[in-house]
């Protein structure tokens, strides 16, 4: 079975910290993904990679920084984290380009 | 814009009722389609969907694609309080997976 592990399943940060979500997957999965989920809005696409050390911003990417240094790591950074980046995130793994996408248990995170 | 819109937003039920779930996407690099169902955590996969008018079926969720008017619907039939869930599509464009706000679906017993 395909295995997507978040480091935390719950974070509470202050204004201003630098908060990193660390997120692996076991499979040699060449496609990493970072969302965000918040009510109503579904989820809405972070940062994605489909290779090492390559990233390409999704829909929200500001506030956000990746890090791909290993294939099965992929990192979420909030440089400097604001109460509007109160949310549960989300990181998945797929195979290749078009297909399913496996999700970890998600971090949900509370910026005070 | 790569964009998938879903509907209705939310949707309550009775205990055998049949619901039929409404899924539109835009066409600029699409490749598939998928649905997921998420309860409490992570979203867990459904069905992906490739072709026009094939459907998938696995128990009482069904799905079909319409690569020509731009959408798929998921169908659940006797539907069941375990079948409480929001439910998500996604399409894909190349590399990216873009979802839907998702539909809420509460089934009353």
């Amino acid at each position: 079975d395909v295995k997507v592990t978040q480091s935390s399943r719950y974070l509470v940060k202050r204004t201003g910290e630098k908060v990193f979500l660390e997120c692996v997957q076991d499979m040699d999965h060449e496609n990493m993904f970072w969302y965000r989920q918040d009510p109503g809005l579904g989820l809405r696409l972070i940062y994605f990679s489909y290779d090492v050390k390559m990233k390409e911003k999704g829909d929200i990417p500001e506030g956000y920084s990746v890090s791909r240094e290993k294939k099965e790591r992929f990192s979420l950074i909030l440089e400097s984290a604001s109460t509007n980046q109160t949310s549960m995130y989300l990181c998945a793994s797929s195979f290749r380009r078009n297909t399913e996408a496996f999700f970890g248990q998600g971090t949900r995170l509370t910026v005070v | 814009e790569d964009k998938v819109v879903q509907s209705p937003l939310s949707l309550v039920v009775h205990e055998g009722d049949t619901v039929t779930l409404n899924c539109s996407y835009e066409v600029t690099n699409f490749r598939s389609l998928l649905w997921y169902k998420q309860e409490k955590k992570a979203p867990t996969f459904l069905f992906m969907l490739t072709s026009s008018g094939i459907e998938k079926k696995s128990g009482r969720l069904s799905s079909i694609l319409d690569k020509k008017e731009l959408f798929s619907i998921l169908n659940i039939t006797a539907t069941q309080t375990g079948d409480s869930a929001i439910y998500l599509c996604a399409g894909t464009y190349g590399n990216k997976l873009v979802f839907g706000a998702g539909t809420i679906l509460r089934v009353k017993s």
